[in-house]
């Protein structure tokens, strides 16, 4: 986990309130991504960008928006559009252009519970 | 399409004995895969990667994984189990033309004393 940060590392909001989850990186990693995990679920690829300033859609990015301002930074805000917010959430990084097969690392998760 | 299957939900074996997590893949160009480790309520970590090069690839905390071209498999093995060992194992792939992971649905390692 060393080198990304997530934080809260417990999350609990009410339905229909939106909620941002952060990430912040001193790797000095050009790629960041958001993953989540449900149970019995491999990860599911929410957003990723590869630079600052740039940024696309993953698997499920619908109820979900980041944004990538800076480049230690990756914040993800779960909105209340997203239908079942409730879930793990992970953010990783690696290394980026340049040579696509180095290896992502990741922060250790925010448990967000929406009731 | 890529993607990664692991057939196997749970595998248990005893301290001491080796043990082999599975993993296949199906990729129209060349595959590169990677194993992950979780924790309970902790991010992944990185055990190895497979890019080019020999087919045996050695990783973190003496595991080890297997790249079969012909079989389309690359199981994670290690000779010795630890108790300390048990987690959660993905393995995932990397998808063409983006840094995209495709991870398989994970495979619970029990290891008892």
């Amino acid at each position: 986990d060393g080198g990304i940060t997530q934080s809260p590392k417990y999350l609990f909001r009410k339905e229909g309130q939106n909620v941002t989850l952060s990430c912040e990186q001193n790797l000095n990693h050009d790629a960041m991504y958001w993953y989540r995990q449900d149970p019995g679920q491999g990860l599911r690829l929410i957003y990723y960008s590869q630079i600052v300033n740039d940024f696309q859609k993953g698997d499920i990015a619908e109820g979900y928006s980041v944004s990538r301002e800076k480049k230690e930074s990756f914040p993800l805000t779960v909105t209340s559009a997203q239908k079942n917010p409730t879930a793990f959430y992970l953010c990783a990084s690696s290394i980026g252009p340049g040579d696509r097969v180095y290896e992502q690392y990741f922060g250790p998760g925010t448990r967000l519970t929406v009731t | 399409a890529q993607s990664v299957a692991q057939p196997e939900d749970q595998v248990n074996v005893a301290e001491g004995n080796p043990l082999t997590v599975k993993c296949t893949y199906s990729v129209s160009g060349n595959p590169y895969l990677f194993w992950y480790v979780q924790y309970p309520n902790r991010g992944l970590q990185f055990l190895l990667k497979y890019i080019t090069g020999d087919n045996l690839v050695k990783g973190s905390y003496g595991f080890e994984a297997e790249f079969n071209k012909s079989q389309t498999s690359f199981h994670l093995k290690k000779p010795s189990a630890l108790v300390s060992d048990s987690a959660l194992y993905f393995c995932a792939i990397l998808a063409d033309s983006s840094y995209k992971l495709i991870f398989g649905s994970g495979t619970r390692l029990l290891v008892r004393p």
